[in-house]
Protein backbone atom coordinates (compact mmCIF):
# COMPACT_ATOMS: atom_id res chain seq x y z
CA UNK A 1 0.00 0.00 0.00
CA UNK A 2 1.13 3.26 -1.20
CA UNK A 3 1.15 6.42 1.64
CA UNK A 4 2.65 9.78 1.52
CA UNK A 5 2.37 12.32 4.30
CA UNK A 6 3.42 16.03 3.76
CA UNK A 7 5.74 17.80 6.51
CA UNK A 8 6.42 21.15 7.07
CA UNK A 9 5.66 24.60 8.89
CA UNK A 10 2.07 25.95 8.63
CA UNK A 11 3.48 29.55 8.69
CA UNK A 12 5.77 30.95 6.59
CA UNK A 13 7.17 34.87 6.62
CA UNK A 14 7.32 36.80 3.44
CA UNK A 15 10.34 36.69 1.30
CA UNK A 16 11.71 33.55 3.69
CA UNK A 17 11.75 29.77 2.05
CA UNK A 18 9.42 27.13 2.29
CA UNK A 19 10.71 24.23 2.94
CA UNK A 20 8.55 20.66 2.83
CA UNK A 21 9.36 17.30 2.64
CA UNK A 22 7.74 13.92 1.78
CA UNK A 23 7.79 11.11 3.40
CA UNK A 24 6.52 7.91 1.79
CA UNK A 25 6.06 4.44 1.95
CA UNK A 26 4.98 1.56 -0.11
CA UNK A 27 7.36 1.81 -2.75
CA UNK A 28 11.08 2.83 -3.51
CA UNK A 29 12.16 6.19 -5.48
CA UNK A 30 15.04 3.70 -6.97
CA UNK A 31 12.27 1.69 -9.13
CA UNK A 32 12.58 2.37 -12.30
CA UNK A 33 9.16 3.95 -13.95
CA UNK A 34 8.40 5.71 -10.55
CA UNK A 35 8.10 9.48 -9.40
CA UNK A 36 6.83 11.74 -6.95
CA UNK A 37 5.67 15.31 -7.52
CA UNK A 38 4.18 18.24 -5.70
CA UNK A 39 1.46 19.87 -6.38
CA UNK A 40 -0.78 22.71 -4.61
CA UNK A 41 -4.51 24.21 -4.31
CA UNK A 42 -5.01 28.02 -2.59
CA UNK A 43 -7.80 28.00 -0.82
CA UNK A 44 -11.19 27.94 -2.76
CA UNK A 45 -9.08 27.53 -6.01
CA UNK A 46 -7.93 24.90 -8.48
CA UNK A 47 -5.14 22.29 -8.41
CA UNK A 48 -1.49 23.70 -9.32
CA UNK A 49 1.57 21.13 -10.47
CA UNK A 50 4.81 23.01 -9.05
CA UNK A 51 7.05 19.92 -9.86
CA UNK A 52 8.21 16.21 -9.99
CA UNK A 53 11.32 13.99 -9.66
CA UNK A 54 11.94 10.77 -11.31
CA UNK A 55 13.91 7.45 -9.94
CA UNK A 56 16.27 8.39 -12.11
CA UNK A 57 17.10 12.16 -10.83
CA UNK A 58 15.02 13.91 -13.48
CA UNK A 59 13.25 17.18 -12.59
CA UNK A 60 10.19 18.80 -14.11
CA UNK A 61 9.24 22.61 -13.33
CA UNK A 62 6.42 24.39 -13.80
CA UNK A 63 7.29 26.89 -16.31
CA UNK A 64 5.83 29.78 -13.77
CA UNK A 65 8.14 28.67 -10.73
CA UNK A 66 10.87 27.22 -12.08
CA UNK A 67 13.37 30.10 -10.96
CA UNK A 68 12.01 29.46 -7.50
CA UNK A 69 11.70 25.90 -6.86
CA UNK A 70 14.27 23.08 -6.36
CA UNK A 71 13.14 19.47 -5.91
CA UNK A 72 15.42 16.61 -4.22
CA UNK A 73 15.27 13.08 -3.39
CA UNK A 74 17.00 11.41 -0.75
CA UNK A 75 16.43 7.12 -2.10
CA UNK A 76 17.56 6.17 1.51
CA UNK A 77 14.80 7.86 3.91
CA UNK A 78 12.09 7.56 1.17
CA UNK A 79 11.90 11.50 1.25
CA UNK A 80 11.31 14.33 -1.63
CA UNK A 81 12.36 17.84 -0.33
CA UNK A 82 10.59 20.86 -1.68
CA UNK A 83 12.23 23.82 -1.49
CA UNK A 84 10.08 27.21 -2.79
CA UNK A 85 11.87 30.49 -2.40
CA UNK A 86 10.79 34.44 -1.76
CA UNK A 87 7.56 33.38 -0.42
CA UNK A 88 4.62 35.86 -0.78
CA UNK A 89 1.19 35.78 0.81
CA UNK A 90 -0.05 34.45 -2.79
CA UNK A 91 1.61 31.32 -1.61
CA UNK A 92 -0.76 30.54 0.83
CA UNK A 93 -2.30 26.67 -0.17
CA UNK A 94 -2.44 23.09 0.73
CA UNK A 95 0.82 21.42 -0.03
CA UNK A 96 0.26 18.09 -2.00
CA UNK A 97 2.64 15.65 -2.67
CA UNK A 98 1.88 12.46 -5.29
CA UNK A 99 2.83 9.25 -6.35
CA UNK A 100 3.45 9.31 -9.79
CA UNK A 101 3.02 6.03 -12.17
CA UNK A 102 4.41 5.11 -15.78
CA UNK A 103 1.21 4.56 -17.89
CA UNK A 104 1.38 3.39 -21.37
CA UNK A 105 3.75 3.95 -24.41
CA UNK A 106 2.53 5.86 -26.65
CA UNK A 107 2.85 8.36 -29.40
CA UNK A 108 2.23 12.08 -28.41
CA UNK A 109 3.56 15.85 -28.26
CA UNK A 110 4.84 18.05 -30.34
CA UNK A 111 7.06 16.39 -32.40
CA UNK A 112 4.75 12.91 -32.48
CA UNK A 113 7.39 11.10 -30.52
CA UNK A 114 6.48 7.71 -28.24
CA UNK A 115 6.93 8.44 -25.01
CA UNK A 116 5.71 7.07 -21.27
CA UNK A 117 2.62 8.55 -20.07
CA UNK A 118 3.30 9.32 -16.57
CA UNK A 119 0.41 10.27 -13.92
CA UNK A 120 -0.17 10.60 -10.40
CA UNK A 121 -2.43 8.30 -9.02
CA UNK A 122 -1.68 8.75 -4.76
CA UNK A 123 -1.88 11.55 -2.91
CA UNK A 124 -0.81 12.57 0.69
CA UNK A 125 -3.75 14.31 2.69
CA UNK A 126 -1.54 17.84 2.23
CA UNK A 127 -0.22 20.23 4.52
CA UNK A 128 -1.08 23.66 4.69
CA UNK A 129 0.77 26.84 4.36
CA UNK A 130 -0.03 30.22 5.44
CA UNK A 131 2.27 33.42 4.44
CA UNK A 132 0.81 36.68 6.00
CA UNK A 133 0.74 39.66 4.90
CA UNK B 1 -6.74 31.04 -16.06
CA UNK B 2 -6.47 27.18 -15.85
CA UNK B 3 -5.15 25.99 -19.14
CA UNK B 4 -8.12 23.18 -19.37
CA UNK B 5 -11.75 24.32 -19.35
CA UNK B 6 -14.47 23.06 -17.42
CA UNK B 7 -17.88 24.24 -16.61
CA UNK B 8 -17.92 25.65 -12.89
CA UNK B 9 -20.42 23.96 -11.84
CA UNK B 10 -22.63 20.77 -12.76
CA UNK B 11 -25.98 19.25 -10.96
CA UNK B 12 -28.50 16.32 -11.33
CA UNK B 13 -30.36 14.06 -9.34
CA UNK B 14 -29.92 10.87 -6.99
CA UNK B 15 -29.62 7.98 -10.33
CA UNK B 16 -29.48 10.55 -12.72
CA UNK B 17 -26.10 10.70 -14.91
CA UNK B 18 -23.87 13.85 -15.01
CA UNK B 19 -21.41 14.74 -18.00
CA UNK B 20 -18.37 16.79 -16.90
CA UNK B 21 -16.45 18.21 -20.09
CA UNK B 22 -12.81 19.26 -20.17
CA UNK B 23 -11.61 21.31 -23.17
CA UNK B 24 -7.51 21.54 -23.79
CA UNK B 25 -5.54 22.35 -27.51
CA UNK B 26 -3.07 20.12 -29.54
CA UNK B 27 -0.47 20.63 -27.15
CA UNK B 28 -1.89 19.27 -24.26
CA UNK B 29 -5.18 16.93 -24.55
CA UNK B 30 -4.92 16.39 -28.42
CA UNK B 31 -1.76 14.67 -28.07
CA UNK B 32 -1.94 12.92 -24.40
CA UNK B 33 -3.78 10.76 -22.31
CA UNK B 34 -5.80 12.35 -19.55
CA UNK B 35 -7.00 11.90 -16.10
CA UNK B 36 -9.42 12.81 -13.95
CA UNK B 37 -9.33 13.33 -9.87
CA UNK B 38 -12.48 13.40 -7.24
CA UNK B 39 -12.14 15.59 -4.53
CA UNK B 40 -14.59 15.66 -1.66
CA UNK B 41 -14.15 19.51 0.05
CA UNK B 42 -10.95 18.59 2.85
CA UNK B 43 -9.40 15.81 1.59
CA UNK B 44 -6.80 14.85 -1.06
CA UNK B 45 -7.63 14.44 -4.85
CA UNK B 46 -8.69 10.83 -5.59
CA UNK B 47 -7.54 8.99 -9.13
CA UNK B 48 -11.00 8.18 -10.68
CA UNK B 49 -9.83 7.46 -14.18
CA UNK B 50 -6.65 7.49 -16.35
CA UNK B 51 -5.57 7.38 -19.97
CA UNK B 52 -8.55 8.85 -20.72
CA UNK B 53 -10.57 5.76 -19.54
CA UNK B 54 -8.97 3.72 -17.47
CA UNK B 55 -10.16 3.37 -13.92
CA UNK B 56 -7.96 2.33 -11.21
CA UNK B 57 -9.00 -0.93 -8.80
CA UNK B 58 -11.74 0.43 -6.47
CA UNK B 59 -13.31 2.14 -8.80
CA UNK B 60 -16.50 1.49 -9.46
CA UNK B 61 -17.92 1.55 -13.56
CA UNK B 62 -20.44 4.11 -12.76
CA UNK B 63 -17.49 6.54 -13.74
CA UNK B 64 -16.27 6.82 -17.14
CA UNK B 65 -13.99 9.15 -18.99
CA UNK B 66 -13.67 9.47 -22.65
CA UNK B 67 -11.79 11.62 -25.27
CA UNK B 68 -12.12 12.77 -28.62
CA UNK B 69 -9.65 15.24 -30.41
CA UNK B 70 -8.92 18.23 -27.95
CA UNK B 71 -12.08 17.41 -25.43
CA UNK B 72 -12.29 14.65 -22.67
CA UNK B 73 -15.31 14.03 -20.73
CA UNK B 74 -16.28 12.02 -17.66
CA UNK B 75 -19.43 10.96 -17.28
CA UNK B 76 -21.02 9.77 -13.56
CA UNK B 77 -24.09 7.81 -13.41
CA UNK B 78 -26.70 6.07 -11.19
CA UNK B 79 -25.48 9.48 -8.84
CA UNK B 80 -25.42 8.85 -5.49
CA UNK B 81 -24.94 11.94 -2.53
CA UNK B 82 -21.49 10.46 -1.77
CA UNK B 83 -20.41 11.49 -5.09
CA UNK B 84 -20.52 15.62 -4.43
CA UNK B 85 -17.23 16.73 -4.80
CA UNK B 86 -15.40 18.44 -7.55
CA UNK B 87 -14.15 17.30 -10.17
CA UNK B 88 -10.68 18.03 -11.90
CA UNK B 89 -9.42 16.47 -15.42
CA UNK B 90 -5.56 16.93 -16.02
CA UNK B 91 -2.87 16.27 -18.55
CA UNK B 92 0.49 17.17 -20.26
CA UNK B 93 1.18 20.23 -21.72
CA UNK B 94 3.78 19.78 -23.94
CA UNK B 95 6.10 21.98 -26.57
CA UNK B 96 9.14 21.48 -28.06
CA UNK B 97 10.75 23.57 -24.56
CA UNK B 98 9.66 20.97 -22.06
CA UNK B 99 6.57 19.40 -20.57
CA UNK B 100 4.33 20.55 -17.47
CA UNK B 101 1.41 18.65 -15.68
CA UNK B 102 -2.04 20.95 -16.24
CA UNK B 103 -5.32 21.00 -14.77
CA UNK B 104 -8.82 21.93 -15.39
CA UNK B 105 -10.24 24.93 -13.29
CA UNK B 106 -12.27 22.31 -11.60
CA UNK B 107 -16.00 21.10 -12.17
CA UNK B 108 -17.75 21.43 -8.95
CA UNK B 109 -20.95 18.54 -8.60
CA UNK B 110 -24.25 18.94 -6.99
CA UNK B 111 -26.40 15.96 -5.83
CA UNK B 112 -30.40 17.69 -5.59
Amino acid sequence: QITLKESGPTLVKPTQTLTLTCTFSGFSLSTSGVGVGWLRQPPGKALEWLTLIYWDDDARYSPFLRSRLTITKDTSKNQVVLRMTNMDPVDTATYFCAHIQRGSYHKGGPLGNYYYFYYMDVWGKGTTVTVPS
Amino acid sequence: QSVLTQPPSVSAAPGQKVTISCSGSSSNIGNNYVCWYQQVPGTAPKLLIYENNKRPSGIPDRFSGSKFDMSATLDITGLQTGDEASYYCGTWDSSLSGSWWVFGGGTKLTVL
